[in-house]
């Protein structure tokens, strides 16, 4: 596998439910990202990671809580989400974290709340 | 906060057909990226511009950054479906900053 994966594809989910998303680099950076991309609304920054250390965190509620074990693998813990967290979840990576790094993006999860 | 403001919001044209989209702020960015984004799929990067009136270009895509740094626009000529895709601008606030403020994008479709 080459690039940026994420598991699963698509997800769906209910209010009480407890699911995590996956995201793991085949690229040897050092700093992975996750976004948000909702309909009609820009992509929003949730989390950055720089060498396994929580560099940025944007206002994001704590029923979205990541998780990066080593600079591969990039998780998303989901409990109790509300429908308007219906959106495609999206993970990059970048040699460094900060400006100046190109971003490589996965193919996203596309998660509906019930 | 900066925002971006992408237009149009939709395009769509018939193959062969020139076309611009544009990328504005009232804000200064450092930096701004063009991004494609297939259907099903993340975000690409097609380009970085850094230096105000720097024209960039890929292939039949021409990028220009304003050269006050607060816009940049997007040429595509003699389009083809290939070309089809969410085009999303992304400004960089400043060195040392992890954000990129990204824009809503614009979706073109190219008819055969």
């Amino acid at each position: 596998e080459t690039g940026v994966t994420q598991t699963p594809r698509h997800l769906v989910m209910g209010m009480t439910n407890k699911k995590s998303l996956k995201c793991e680099q085949h690229l040897g950076h050092n700093a992975m990202y996750w976004y948000k991309q909702s309909a009609k609304k820009p992509l929003e920054l949730m989390f950055v990671y720089s060498l396994e250390e929580r560099v940025e965190n944007n206002s994001v509620p704590s029923r979205f809580s990541p998780e990066c074990p080593n600079s591969s693998h990039l998780f998303l813990h989901l409990h109790t989400l509300q429908p308007e967290d219906s959106a495609l979840y999206l993970c990059a990576s970048s040699r460094e974290a900060g400006l100046g790094n190109e971003q490589f993006f996965g193919p996203g999860t596309r998660l509906t709340v019930l | 906060t900066q925002l971006l403001e992408q237009s149009p919001q939709f395009l769509s044209i018939q193959e062969g057909e020139n076309l611009t989209v544009y990328c504005n702020s009232s804000s200064v960015f450092s930096s701004l990226q063009w991004y494609r984004q297939e259907p099903g799929e993340g975000p690409v990067l097609l380009v970085t511009v850094v230096t105000g009136g720097e024209v960039k270009k890929l292939k039949r895509l021409t990028f220009q950054f304003g050269d006050a740094r607060k816009d940049s626009s997007l040429h595509i000529t003699a389009a083809q479906p290939g070309d089809t895709g969410l085009y999303l601008c992304a400004g960089a606030e400043g060195a040392g900053s992890y954000q990129l403020t990204f824009g809503k994008g614009t979706k073109l479709s190219v008819i055969p």
